[in-house]
């Protein structure tokens, strides 16, 4: 199973600002995925994360919105724009395995003010 | 598009009882999982569902695959407090594909 380690684990930001975070891998992945988790909520998968090529979003998520960066194999960004208080919600970075199990961080707790 | 359905939303149990969580699937996944999420900490995996029929048990876990591949149990025999939280179920494709998550039952065990 991979390690996943993202950053911050938590952060309490303006409305209108942006919010980048980070997450690391301990090995090499060809695809990172990045979900949402809003207040009682389950997970809604938000991006794939490919590198050497744009990100693929799911329906309802754009991106301007949620702009991705993967610049390496180990390494992906996701940022969080013009932030509202609807979008406070815990982020996650995942892997998943040869057999597509998946594979969580901690997450990355928002709170937009 | 693929989705699944979980009932029920919330289970509160004394210790000691057992529960049943149900996994329902518009169409078939490669492969079926079961996560459990803790506050604060992202879902883990618990056990992955393969085969149509199968049964595959963790302790005081037994988890069912559908003959269809298209639903799948949870079961929770004597539960205790440490079980309390949130039970996913999650549907992926081929390898490394994406997880599709559903909405999750949120369990409470009662000391």
């Amino acid at each position: 199973s991979a390690v996943i380690s993202q950053k911050p684990s938590r952060d309490i930001c303006q409305r209108g600002t942006s919010l980048t975070i980070q997450c690391q891998v301990d090995s090499q992945v060809t695809m990172m995925f990045w979900y949402r988790q809003q207040p009682g909520q389950s997970l809604t998968l938000i991006a794939t994360a490919n590198q050497g090529s744009e990100a693929t979003y799911e329906s309802g998520f754009v991106i301007d919105k949620f702009p991705i960066s993967r610049p390496n194999l180990t390494f992906s960004t996701l940022t969080v724009s013009n932030m509202s208080p609807e979008d406070s919600s815990i982020y996650l970075c995942s892997v998943s395995d040869r057999v597509a199990e998946a594979f969580f961080g901690q997450g990355t707790r928002l709170t937009v003010v | 598009t693929q989705l699944l359905e979980q009932s029920p939303q919330f289970l509160s149990i004394q210790e000691g009882e057992n529960l049943t969580v149900y996994c329902n699937s518009s169409s078939v996944f490669s492969s079926l999982q079961w996560y459990r999420q803790e506050p604060g900490e992202g879902p883990v995996l618990l056990v992955t569902v393969v085969t149509g029929g199968e049964v595959k048990k963790l302790k005081r876990l037994t988890f069912q695959f559908g003959d269809a591949r298209k639903d799948s149990s949870l079961h929770i025999t004597a539960a205790q407090p440490g079980d309390t939280g949130l039970y996913l179920c999650a549907g992926a494709g081929t390898s490394y594909d994406k997880v599709i998550f559903g909405p999750g039952t949120s369990l409470s065990v009662i000391p």
